[in-house]
């Protein structure tokens, strides 16, 4: 199977912060990498797909980029409504692979 | 906009069974294929497996291919996930969701417990 290696695990943030997640896939895995929010008791929500492309309705700070085998999300001026967690997939081939989360929380 | 519901919250005995559904509105679901997930409490989130309603071809993460099953009814629009022989690791929060995950149903909590 896949390893999503997903990093860090949680982080404390500030409002205004720009903030960077990251997953290392094991092997190749294109650009098939979802990156999904997900806040307390909620579904997790997709934020971007194939790497780099924003969801529908998802705001314009947060940004999805490839490097190899290195997958980031990118949140630019931090807002309080972004404080959630954060989950990457590989979707490029079965068992479909999640990273381990990111939970972001204010200082 | 297609919406996903799911049924509700289940309690459970140990060594049961239990059947969930997720019904697709706003189109039809042989438009997708159709992927459970798990959340234990406080964990991150591990895939299932994934049906497409349109052949019921199915595939499963290995360590569910004994514990799950996913079906789908085209007639009522449902894609069903059971999970037999419950255990205390099968209390968690499952979650259907479509297409490349771009739709999520609300989830719904199995709690495995005598």
């Amino acid at each position: 199977d896949i390893q999503m290696t997903q990093s860090p695990s949680s982080m404390s943030v500030s409002l205004g912060d720009t903030v960077t997640i990251t997953c290392r896939a094991s092997q190749d895995v294109g650009i098939y990498v979802n990156w999904f929010q997900q806040k307390p008791g909620k579904s997790p929500r997709r934020m971007i797909y194939r790497a780099t492309n924003l969801a529908d309705g998802v705001p314009s700070r947060f940004s999805g980029s490839r490097s190899g085998s290195d997958y980031s999300l990118t949140i630019s001026s931090l807002e309080s409504e972004d404080v959630a967690d954060y989950h990457c997939l590989q979707y490029d081939e079965y068992p479909y692979t999640f990273g381990a989360g990111t939970k972001l929380e204010l200082k | 906009e297609v919406q996903l519901q799911q049924s509700g919250a289940e309690l459970v005995r140990p060594g049961t069974s239990v059947k969930l559904s997720c019904k697709v509105s706003g189109d039809t679901i042989t438009a997708y294929y159709m992927h459970f997930v798990k959340q234990r409490p406080g964990q991150g989130l591990e895939w299932i497996g994934r049906i497409d309603p349109e052949d019921d071809s199915t595939k499963y993460a290995e360590k569910f291919k004994n514990k799950a099953t996913l079906t789908a009814d085209t007639s009522s629009n449902t894609a069903y996930l059971k999970l037999s022989s419950l255990t205390s690791e099968d209390t968690a929060t499952y979650f259907c969701t479509g297409g490349v995950m771009d739709a999520w149903g609300q989830g719904a909590s199995v709690t495995v417990s005598s």
